[in-house]
């Protein structure tokens, strides 16, 4: 049973670029939410998605925007980076009935220069 | 959300017990105590959640006072693999379907800094 997947492991980009980030939730899962990490701190809720739609948003610009797919599968999209986008972006999935227990995957580590 | 309060950090030996408190003087009556664990460049990982009393499972135990405005995770005899941060969260329980209908706020989890906890040899 494949766990929560992140693509890509990397990436380097400039700032004013834009950025998509991919998540395939855990088999069974039709929450996913995203995290964004900085560096010594904990992760910082940016929004959560359930039947393809925008649940619930953290304290993020609009910049930062997100999908969800049929498939359950996930994109966050940053538009306009700046060099404070810098950090490990999370995504995490959870049932319905167990909301608290979410499960992370790997992250993504972005850096902007 | 209650406010948690937690050590930055503890340091321990390996085969010691380990116990993190977390304070959470303003919890609510529908609030429950979750903690998870991060190891350096991975996603955080679910440890335990629980209510009241005491909670075990095949990692820690739980153990929350009567009046709830404390917990402590408690890792027994611990290894070098259990250094790693460790997050108290306090949140209400609610199934997300009901809040959802409702158009009520979602299920986010809300870290602060964690314990750092550190196991030598």
């Amino acid at each position: 049973d494949a766990g929560v997947t992140q693509s890509p492991t990397h990436l380097i980009k400039t700032r004013g670029q834009q950025v998509t980030l991919r998540c395939s939730p855990k088999s069974g899962h039709d929450t996913v939410s995203w995290y964004q990490q900085a560096l010594g701190q904990g992760p910082q809720f940016i929004f959560q998605y359930y039947e393809e739609e925008e649940r619930q948003r953290g304290n993020f610009p609009d910049r930062f925007s997100g999908h969800q797919f049929p498939n359950y599968s996930s994109e966050l999209n940053v538009n306009a980076l700046l060099l404070g986008d810098s950090a490990l972006y999370l995504c995490a999935s959870s049932l319905p009935r167990q909301p608290y227990e979410q499960y992370f995957g790997p992250g993504t580590r972005l850096t902007v220069t | 959300l209650a406010k948690t309060t937690q050590p930055i950090s503890m340091d321990s030996y390996e085969g010691q017990e380990v116990n993190i408190t977390c304070s959470h003087n303003n919890i609510a009556t529908n609030d429950y105590i979750t903690w998870y664990q991060q190891f350096p460049s991975q996603g955080p990982r679910f440890i335990i959640q629980g209510y009241k009393t005491k909670v075990t499972n095949e990692v820690a135990s739980l153990f929350i006072p009567a009046d709830r405005k404390s917990s402590t995770l408690s890792l027994p005899r611990v290894s070098l693999s259990d250094t790693a941060v460790y997050y108290c969260l306090v949140a209400p329980w609610r199934l997300q379907a009901q809040l959802w209908s409702r158009n009520q706020a979602g299920t986010a989890l809300i870290f602060g800094k964690g314990t750092t906890l550190s196991v030598s040899s």
